[in-house]
C-alpha cells in the first residue's frame, strides 16, 4: 500500500501559488519524501525531494513539518503548464519498491 | 543513453496475440521498475528488478505477464494472449541512488 495520502484534486488560479499537501504519518526516520508529476501522456517527472529540511529548486519548494508526518509542495507561480497529476512518495533507498498512490490532480484555472 | 528508452512508443494488437515491450534503462542504474497506467488511473506497480536479486513480481496481474532483464540492463515485459483490459500505458523506470527516471512509456491498445 502507498505510504502517503493526498487529496484527489485541487484547483489553483494561474499566477498564484499552488500548495499541494501530502500526509505520510507512518514515514520512518530514514525515508525521503519525493514529489513527481505526470503531465498527460508523459512519463512522471521528478520535481523535488527532501528528508527533514525544507528544500527549494528551480521548479518548486518542499516544506516538511518538524515531525515529518506531512509535507507541502509549493509551486510559487502556477501556470497552465503545471496542470498535471502530482505524486508524493516516501522511500528509503534505491532498494525500496516504490508504490504510487493516486496523486493529486492539479487544475490551473486561467 | 541520456534517458530511459522504451519501445515501441505505441502498439496496437489483436486480442489473443502476444506482445513484447522493451525498456533500455540508463547505463549504470541497478534497479528497474515496470508500471502500468490505465486511462484516468494512477500508476500500478508491476515488477521490480534490483541487481542480481530475484525480481519482485508481486504486482504482475496474471500469469500472462512476465518480464526479464538480461545482463542487468535491457528489460522486456511480455504479455501473452492479450486481453482488452491490458490496454494501458506501460512505463519503465530506472533508479540510481534514489533518483528515479521514467521512460515515455509504451501505449498498448488491444482491439
Amino acid at each position: 500500500d502507498a505510504k502517503t495520502t493526498q487529496p484527489p484534486s485541487m484547483d489553483c488560479a494561474e499566477g498564484r501559488a499552488a500548495n499541494l499537501p501530502c500526509n505520510h504519518s507512518t514515514i520512518s526516520g530514514n525515508e525521503y519524501v519525493y514529489w513527481y508529476r505526470q503531465i498527460h501522456s508523459q512519463g512522471p517527472q521528478y520535481i523535488i525531494h527532501g528528508l527533514k529540511n525544507n528544500e527549494t529548486n528551480e521548479m518548486a519548494s518542499l516544506i516538511i513539518t518538524e515531525d515529518r508526518k506531512s509535507s507541502t509542495l509549493i509551486l510559487p507561480h502556477a501556470t497552465l503548464r503545471d496542470t498535471a497529476v502530482y505524486y508524493c512518495i516516501a522511500f528509503r533507498t534505491r532498494d525500496d519498491k516504490i508504490i504510487f498512490g493516486k496523486g493529486t490532480r492539479l487544475h490551473i484555472l486561467p | 543513453g541520456a534517458g530511459v528508452s522504451q519501445s515501441p512508443s505505441n502498439k496496437v494488437t489483436e486480442k489473443g496475440k502476444d506482445v513484447e515491450l522493451r525498456c533500455d534503462p540508463i547505463s549504470g542504474h541497478t534497479a528497474l521498475y515496470w508500471y502500468r497506467q490505465s486511462l484516468g488511473q494512477g500508476l500500478e506497480f508491476l515488477i521490480y528488478f534490483q541487481g542480481n536479486s530475484a525480481p519482485d513480481k508481486s504486482g504482475l496481474p496474471s500469469d500472462r505477464f512476465s518480464a526479464e532483464r538480461t545482463g542487468g540492463s535491457v528489460s522486456t515485459l511480455t504479455i501473452q494472449r492479450t486481453q482488452q483490459e491490458d490496454s494501458a500505458v506501460y512505463l519503465c523506470a530506472s533508479v540510481r541512488l534514489g533518483g528515479y527516471t521514467f521512460g515515455s512509456g509504451t501505449r498498448l491498445t488491444v482491439v
